[in-house]
């Protein structure tokens, strides 16, 4: 089955640092991925997605590429803050079951001034 | 951009009492909802699939006539816990997708923040 997996956290980095999440898929046909952020005590919001294979998706100084030949979607930031804490989620949807999205098992981040 | 509001955002409840979530698209139109439970420190789990006018699709696992889902509106999907007991504690989030004409079944679902539900 469909399946996300994600490196395990929590990833402890000082400001300013560079970041990167691991996240590899196992998929049948062609999912969309995503990563989604959870601040604490909030729902998720959607960072970026990509479609399709060698897709870039960007947003907020964070990027990740659909490597369809290594099944990853890693999330990288050149320069990390304080108020990029947070657990980010890695996650793609099932194109034969309305879309629905599975989800990593989630990474904490925690940024030290 | 598009908003999804879920009330209550905390319940607190005496064991043996039902328990109802509002999970409402507040910008567009959304024919498919999606109720999830995150247990603390843990990811998602996808509860139910509910779609706008017909049964809610139920994982694995998952007791449905625990667990009641309504989709009467294009905007509205609720989700009544009942008789709730102590294990049905836990993190609930609903998301929705838009609905865009031609746009197929792949746009992003959008996530409410969560009701944080307590059974005493």
């Amino acid at each position: 089955g469909n399946s996300v997996t994600q490196m395990e956290g929590p990833v402890t980095l000082s400001e300013e640092a560079f970041l990167t999440i691991n996240c590899t898929y196992t998929a049948t046909g062609y999912p969309s991925l995503f990563w989604y952020v959870q601040y604490p005590g909030e729902g998720l919001q959607l960072l970026l997605k990509a479609t399709k294979a060698d897709d870039k998706g960007s947003n907020k100084g964070f990027e990740a590429t659909y490597r369809k030949e290594t099944t990853s979607f890693h999330l990288e930031k050149g320069s990390v803050q304080v108020s990029d804490s947070a657990v980010y989620f890695c996650a793609l949807s099932d194109p034969g079951g309305y879309n629905k999205l599975i989800f990593g098992a989630g990474t904490r981040l925690a940024v030290h001034p | 951009g598009a908003v999804v509001s879920q009330h209550p955002s905390r319940v607190i409840c005496k064991s043996g009492t039902s328990v109802k979530i509002e999970c409402r698209s507040l910008d567009f139109q959304a024919t498919t909802m999606f109720w999830y439970r995150q247990f603390p420190k843990q990811s998602l789990m996808l509860m139910a699939t509910s779609n706008e006018g017909s049964k809610a699709t139920y994982e694995q696992g998952v007791e449905k006539d625990k667990f009641l889902i309504n989709h009467a509106s294009l905007t509205l999907s609720t989700l009544t816990v009942t008789s709730a007991h102590p294990e049905d504690s836990s993190f609930y989030i609903c998301s929705a997708r838009p609905q865009f004409p031609g746009m197929g079944e792949n746009q992003p679902q959008h996530f409410g923040d969560g009701t944080r539900l307590s059974i005493l």
